[in-house]
């Protein structure tokens, strides 16, 4: 299947400071990916769809000047913690959907997020 | 996007086949079922989708009723390795479809 990378893999920030997390579709280019938050214990919750070229898509409730999201390549989509607060500490995970054939989304390995 | 509804855990015997049922009993015609699973602290890993026949691949099968209100993935073979998260999401097979994951089963495969 089709590989989706994210960097960094793990990171530990201070409170009030800016962290990027980058989605990258290794294989295949995607126009549309997306980006997920996972606190312990519960399951993934979609937060938004990242669309190349041009402005996310939020879900409701998530705050887009919190967390920014460019998608400036058909294979790189970022996602910006902007002044991160301890709430902010969890797991991102980003997925990416195959172009042709079924559609089938892959996901990036996670990027846990400490803040301090 | 069709509701699924699935059991919060199960255990099953490492070797013996592992069966998840999922109910979506809202599913429109054009909504094919898929499942993923998750390993603790990873991303979420494609197992198998369908529309309405059964489907086999090297890692699972999927047997959808006819009414196509209910499936069932099997693990045939179960092992450690296996004990994971697995969701059944319903969603209309087109490109830039959002995954909209419930709670999902935890399964245990003990030995």
């Amino acid at each position: 299947g089709a590989v989706v990378s994210q960097h960094p893999s793990w990171v530990i920030c201070k409170s009030g400071t800016s962290v990027k997390i980058e989605c990258r579709s290794l294989d295949f280019q995607a126009t549309t990916m997306f980006w997920y938050r996972q606190f312990p214990k519960q399951s993934l919750m979609l937060m938004a769809t990242s669309n190349e070229g041009s402005k996310a898509t939020y879900e409701q409730g998530v705050e887009k000047d919190k967390f920014l999201i460019n998608h400036a390549s058909l294979t790189l989509s970022t996602l910006t913690v902007t002044s991160a607060h301890p709430e902010d500490s969890s797991f991102y995970i980003c997925s990416a959907g195959e172009p042709s054939g079924s559609y089938e989304q892959y996901f990036g390995p996670g990027t846990r997020l400490t803040v301090t | 996007d069709a509701k699924t509804t699935q059991p919060t855990s199960m255990d099953c015997a490492e070797g013996r086949a592992a069966n998840l049922p999922c109910n979506h009993s809202t599913i429109s015609g054009n909504e094919y079922v898929y499942w993923y699973r998750q390993i603790h602290s990873q991303g979420p890993q494609y197992i198998i989708h369908g529309l309405k026949n059964n489907e086999t691949n090297e890692m699972a099968s999927l047997i959808i009723t006819e009414d196509r209100k209910s499936s069932t993935l099997i693990l045939p073979h179960a092992t450690l390795r296996d004990t994971a998260v697995y969701y059944c999401i319903v969603r209309v097979q087109e490109y830039g479809n959002k995954l909209v994951f419930g709670a999902g089963t935890i399964l245990r495969v003990k030995s």
